[in-house]
C-alpha cells in the first residue's frame, strides 16, 4: 500500500511561477525523498531530507519537512517548461527494511511556456 | 556503468509465458532494488538485495515472482506463467551501501505487457 500522498494530484502553472507540492505520510520515518519522472522516462532523484532536518535546498528546489504533522513540501522556484513532469515523494519508514521506500501517487506538474 | 541499466526496455509476452527482466546496477553499488509501477501510480517495492543476499522479498505479489543476484552484481527478476495483471513498468534501482539514508538511483525501467 502507498503511504505517501501528494497534493495536489495535478498542477498547471505558467513559466516563471513557483510550484508547491505537498506530501503527507502516515508512520514515523527515517527520511523522505522527492523524485521526478518525465513522461515515459526514468525516475530521477531530486533531494533527500532526513527526519532530523527541517529544510533543505538544492538549486531551485526547496524541501521542508514537518515530522509533527507528517508532511513535506517541495517548492520549485522560477519554474521552466522543462520542469513539466510527475513528482513523487517517497518515505523510508523507520521500522521498515532498508529497501522499502514507499511512494505516493505523484503530482503531475505542467509548466506552460 | 554510468547508471542503472535495464533490459529489455519493452517486452510483450503472451499470457502463461515466463519472462526474465535484467538489471545491471551502478558499478560498485552494494544494494539493488526492484519496484513495480502501474500507470498513474507510484512505484511499489518488490524486493531488494545487499550483495548477493536477498534481504527483503515482502513486496513480491505471489510465488510466480522471484529474483536473484547470484554474484552480487547483475540481477534478474523472473515472472512465471505471466498474467495480464502483471503488465506494468518494472524498475530496478541501486544504492552505494546498505545505509538506509543513501540515495537510491533508478533505471529507466522495463515495460512489460502481457497479452
Amino acid at each position: 500500500s502507498q503511504q505517501g500522498e501528494e497534493d495536489p494530484q495535478a498542477l498547471s502553472i505558467q513559466e516563471g511561477e513557483n510550484a508547491t507540492m505537498n506530501c503527507s505520510y502516515k508512520t514515523s520515518i527515517n527520511n523522505l525523498q522527492w523524485y521526478r519522472q518525465n513522461s515515459g522516462r526514468g525516475l530521477v532523484h531530486l533531494i533527500l531530507i532526513r527526519s532530523n532536518e527541517r529544510e533543505k535546498h538544492s538549486g531551485r528546489l526547496r524541501v521542508t519537512l514537518d515530522t509533527s504533522k507528517k508532511s513535506s513540501s517541495l517548492l520549485i522556484t522560477a519554474s521552466r517548461a522543462a520542469d513539466t513532469a510527475s513528482y513523487f515523494c517517497a518515505t523510508k519508514w523507520d521500522g521498515g527494511s532498508q529497501g522499502n521506500l514507499i511512494f505516493g501517487k505523484g503530482t503531475k506538474l505542467s509548466v506552460k511556456p | 556503468g554510468a547508471g542503472v541499466s535495464q533490459s529489455p526496455r519493452y517486452k510483450v509476452t503472451k499470457r502463461g509465458q515466463d519472462v526474465a527482466l535484467r538489471c545491471d546496477p551502478i558499478s560498485g553499488h552494494v544494494s539493488l532494488y526492484w519496484y513495480r509501477q502501474a500507470l498513474g501510480q507510484g512505484p511499489e517495492f518488490l524486493t531488494y538485495f545487499n550483495y548477493e543476499a536477498q534481504q527483503d522479498k515482502s513486496g513480491l505479489p505471489n510465488d510466480r515472482f522471484s529474483a536473484e543476484r547470484p554474484e552480487g552484481s547483475i540481477s534478474t527478476l523472473t515472472i512465471q506463467r505471466t498474467e495480464q495483471r502483471d503488465s506494468a513498468m518494472y524498475r530496478c534501482a541501486s544504492s552505494s551501501s546498505g545505509n538506509a539514508g543513501n540515495t537510491i538511483y533508478f533505471g529507466e525501467g522495463s515495460w512489460l505487457t502481457v497479452v
